[in-house]
């Protein structure tokens, strides 16, 4: 069965520098996307960062990057030069395939970032 | 453009009683689903929906009804409130159209409370 795993509750990472947040995941479709889902104090669900099963390159969004280890399962985000307003919850989500439309989310890291 | 509208934003409860949670999005999307978020838990699938007509059980479907009558509309209704249902629930909805890449657009969420 699918199943993602996010196994840092909590992190803190110092302004200006970077930081990752763990995900893994398992699946035995080999057709599937991995999404990054932030969630600040206010609540909303704001979405961060996709990458595909396919992709050969790790994608990137601005000081977002996706570190993808596809033999490892693994999908880790990466925050560059960490700002006091990236702190929040971070969710890691996977899609099987084409059609499924099945979208299952991990436990969360909650970042705080230290001024 | 609107997105994903959810309503009420905070709603308090009496066991047993019954209420709906409106979702509506105006992308034309296929897809919709509804999630609950409970601390430590992420978020967990309740009810989907592919399309009018159709609706499928997720992860935790007890207790939740859902319908699908129109592509715009997927409420959630609650027969009979518990305790249990205490969470925040949010609706979201996502096209096939660009492959694995459509991530899920939110909802700004709704708070429940059954005392």
């Amino acid at each position: 069965a699918q199943k993602i795993t996010q196994t840092q509750p909590g992190m803190f990472v110092q302004e200006k520098e970077a930081v990752t947040l763990d995900c893994t995941y398992d699946t035995s479709d080999p057709s599937y996307g991995l999404f990054w889902y932030k969630q600040p104090s206010s609540g909303e669900m704001i979405f961060l960062i996709y990458q595909g099963s396919y992709d050969q390159q790790n994608a990137t969004e601005g000081r977002y990057s996706l570190n993808f280890q596809k033999a490892r399962k693994s999908a880790n985000l990466v925050i560059s030069a960490s700002q006091l307003g990236d702190s929040a919850m971070y969710f890691c989500a996977m899609r099987e395939g084409k059609g499924t439309y099945k979208y299952i989310f991990g436990t969360g890291t909650r970042l705080k970032v230290l001024a | 453009n609107a997105g994903v509208t959810q309503t009420p934003k905070f709603q308090v409860l009496k066991t047993g009683q019954s209420m709906t949670l409106q979702c509506a999005q105006d992308m034309n999307h296929e897809y919709m689903s509804w999630y609950r978020q409970d601390p430590g838990m992420g978020l967990r699938l309740i009810h989907y929906s592919v399309g009018a007509g159709i609706t499928d059980q997720g992860e935790v479907p007890n207790g939740y009804n859902v319908s699908r009558s129109t592509t715009e509309d997927f409420p959630l209704r609650l027969l009979s409130a518990a305790p249990s249902q205490t969470s925040v629930y949010f609706c979201a909805s996502s096209t096939d159209q660009g492959g694995d890449n459509s991530p899920l657009h939110f909802g700004n969420g709704t708070r429940l409370t059954v005392t």
